[in-house]
């Protein structure tokens, strides 16, 4: 059964980069055509998508974060990250890694991991 | 950008049927999905391009979507369906969007 989990920095200081990975578990991230996501979640509120990495390898984001936000994918590791630049405290968030059907449905994800933007 | 608006509460006892909607500009065109978030959880995709349902999830979750409105359908509810809920679209000019959640309350 194909899992996700979300590694990285809780604690990023202001106006520096946050940077987090997905480890893909229990298949291959190169299989079934699939593509890889991010979304994040400011505590108590919705989710926000951030951007995602087709199995072709071409990258879409979120229109009001795209000029801060790079997603890479890591075949050889099976892993796929996130580096988001210039961040500020409007970043706290959960974040979470999710893999993408070919219909746009976020159907695996990852557990989440708590990114604090603080001093 | 395109929008999704939906109720930010609904509450509906043991047993009956709690319908949660999803607003938006014929949003009857685009294949919606729907999303269960429990506390501390990450979100779980109950209903998938409109109607479709994941393995794993009850008969009773049930998705419509037509004109420009999307509905989720939670029959026979249980207090363990209590949850947020949020509707999901891909849409040419903002690609991925998702609706505000709605916040389902068991009595």
């Amino acid at each position: 059964q194909l899992q996700l989990q979300e590694s990285g920095s809780g604690l990023v200081k202001p106006s520096q980069t946050l940077s987090l990975t997905c480890a893909v578990s229990g298949g291959s991230i190169s299989s079934g055509g699939y593509s890889w996501s991010w979304i994040r979640q400011p505590p108590g509120k919705g989710l926000e998508w951030i951007g995602y990495i087709y199995h072709s390898g071409s990258t879409y984001y979120n229109p009001s974060l795209k000029s801060r936000v790079t997603i890479s994918v890591d075949r050889s590791k099976n892993q796929f990250s996130l580096k988001l630049s210039s961040v500020t405290a409007a970043d706290t968030a959960v974040y979470y890694c999710a893999r993408v059907t070919a219909i746009q449905a976020f159907d695996i994800w990852g557990q989440g991991t708590m990114v604090t933007v603080s001093s | 950008s395109y929008v999704l608006t939906q109720p930010p509460s609904v509450s509906v006892a043991p047993g009956q049927t709690a319908r949660i909607t999803c607003g938006g500009n014929n949003i009857g065109s685009k294949s919606v999905h729907w999303y269960q978030q429990k506390p501390g959880q990450a979100p779980v995709v109950v209903v998938y391009d409109d109607s479709d349902r994941p393995s794993g999830i009850p008969e009773r979750f049930s998705g419509s979507n037509s004109g420009n409105t999307a509905t989720l359908t939670i029959s026979r509810v249980e207090a363990g369906d209590e949850a947020d809920y949020y509707c999901q679209v891909w849409d040419s000019s903002s690609l991925v969007v998702f609706g505000g959640g709605t916040k389902l309350t068991v009595l």
